[in-house]
């Protein structure tokens, strides 16, 4: 069975302090995907970027930076100079696999805060 | 502009009635699915659809149904044995049933039982 923890269930910085949203993960499979999405208050869930299993170097876009570590089963999400606009809930998700295919393992979502 | 749509944002249901949540995506994708999200919680996948006149059980299935007759649409009820349905549902697709494609979402719709 795969599982995805995002121990972190709230995080409050004030506006520019850097963040990392922590991601870890479980399942048995060679190959996966993992995803990270944010959902603002308004609901609908934000495709922020994929990650698979084979490709381990970090993915930085603009202030939005992703280190995956396999030896951990880690994909953490770093915000550098956060914004009042950052403040969303952020999923951590996992799919993959000859069972689980395209469905998605979620974590429990953490809740950032960055407030002015 | 190519997305998906759900309606209604809100609904409301009186105990013991089934009620039918609408999913329209106009992106051309192949699967569709069904999350239910509960306040502090993650998503948990209800039903999914990977072609049309297809679909299976996710997670926690039970008290829901589905239809997929058309590729463009993906219909949810939530009939009166689900036992706890409020809650906030997302409605997603995906290109396809291949573990790589991301899935795109809908705005949601919040259903609450009085």
């Amino acid at each position: 069975a795969q599982k995805v923890t995002q121990a972190q269930t709230e995080i409050s910085v004030v506006e520019k302090e850097d963040v990392t949203l922590d991601c870890v993960y479980e399942t048995r499979d060679t190959t996966y995907y993992l995803f990270w999405y944010k959902q603002p208050p308004s609901g609908e869930l934000v495709f922020l970027i994929r990650r698979n299993s084979f490709d381990e170097q970090n993915e930085i876009s603009g202030r939005y930076s992703w280190n995956f570590q396999k030896s951990t089963s880690s994909f953490n999400f770093t915000i550098t100079a956060s914004q009042v606009v950052d403040s969303a809930v952020y999923f951590c998700a996992l799919s993959g696999g000859e069972t689980s295919g395209s469905r998605l393992t979620f974590g429990e979502g953490t809740q950032l805060t960055v407030n002015p | 502009d190519g997305g998906i749509t759900q309606s209604p944002k809100y609904l409301f249901r009186k105990e013991g009635q089934n009620v039918t949540l609408s999913c329209e995506q106009n992106l051309n994708h192949d699967a569709m699915y069904w999350y239910r999200q509960d306040p502090g919680q993650g998503l948990r996948l209800i039903y999914y659809s990977q072609i049309v006149n297809d679909f299976q059980k996710g997670d926690i299935a039970e008290g829901y149904s589905v239809s997929r007759e058309k590729k463009e649409s993906f219909p949810l009820t939530v009939t009166s044995a689900q036992k706890n349905p409020t809650a906030f549902y997302l409605c997603a697709s995906s290109l396809s049933s291949s573990s790589y494609n991301e899935q795109f979402f809908g705005p949601g719709t919040r259903l609450t039982v009085l």
